[in-house]
């Protein structure tokens, strides 16, 4: 099973200021690599899918890159509603399984 | 418009039972796979089950196998999850999330949530 490691765990940013979050997969991935926000409260809702689609309605400050076991979720220019959770994700076809790294939690200062 | 809303949550003992169900609408439900995934107090989001179209494949994390029963009913547009034998440690709020048709693996839209609290 791949196991999906997030760093750092906690990230206190200003606003205007560029976040940059990590996500190492303990073996290859297909490029079914996926990214998800989740504020205080709320559901998490689906930024970046296959690494680095944004989708339907993401602002265009949310880019996602990598390949292989390396991949990175960067948000541009902080906002203060960007202050959430973020997770990646993947699909295991061996065993069937979807895994979620631990996440990270953004706070805006 | 698509939506997915979660009911069923609530207060149980260890060793106790509960139903969760999720109603989905604004898309055809019979054609999507569907998942569970869970958010305990504190920690990071976990996948529990997965039901494809037609009830075919059915898979569960290890934490919540053996435990747990996931089903789909499409003619009334909804997707359950029967919890058995609940441990103080599937304290969560529980998510029901449609997995996108495309994009494999990823959840495209998901619910509001249930809590679900096993104390005594």
């Amino acid at each position: 099973e791949t196991v999906l490691t997030q760093s750092p765990a906690t990230l206190s940013l200003s606003p205007g200021e560029r976040a940059t979050l990590s996500c190492r997969a303990s073996q290859g991935v297909n490029g079914h690599l996926h990214w998800y926000q989740q504020k205080a409260g709320q559901a998490p809702r689906l930024l970046i899918y296959d690494a680095s689609n944004r989708a339907s309605g993401i602002p265009a400050r949310f880019r996602g890159s990598g390949s292989g076991t390396d991949f990175t979720l960067t948000i541009s220019s902080l906002e203060p509603e960007d202050s959430a959770a973020y997770y990646c994700q993947l699909r295991s076809n061996w065993p069937p399984s979807w895994t979620f790294g631990q996440g990270t939690k953004v706070e805006i200062k | 418009e698509v939506q997915v809303v979660e009911s069923g949550g609530g207060l149980v003992q260890p060793g106790g039972s509960l139903r969760l169900s999720c109603a989905a609408s604004g898309f055809t439900f019979s054609a999507y796979s569907m998942n569970w995934v869970r958010r305990a107090p504190g920690k990071g989001l976990e996948w529990i089950s997965y039901i494809s179209p037609s009830s075919t494949t059915i898979y569960y994390a290890d934490s919540v196998k053996g435990r747990f029963t996931i089903s789909r009913d499409d003619a009334k547009n909804s997707l359950y999850l029967q919890m058995s034998s609940l441990r103080d440690e599937d304290t969560a709020i529980y998510y029901c999330a449609r997995e996108d048709y495309d994009r494999i693996g990823s959840f495209d839209y998901w619910g509001q949530g249930s809590l679900v609290t096993v104390s005594s």
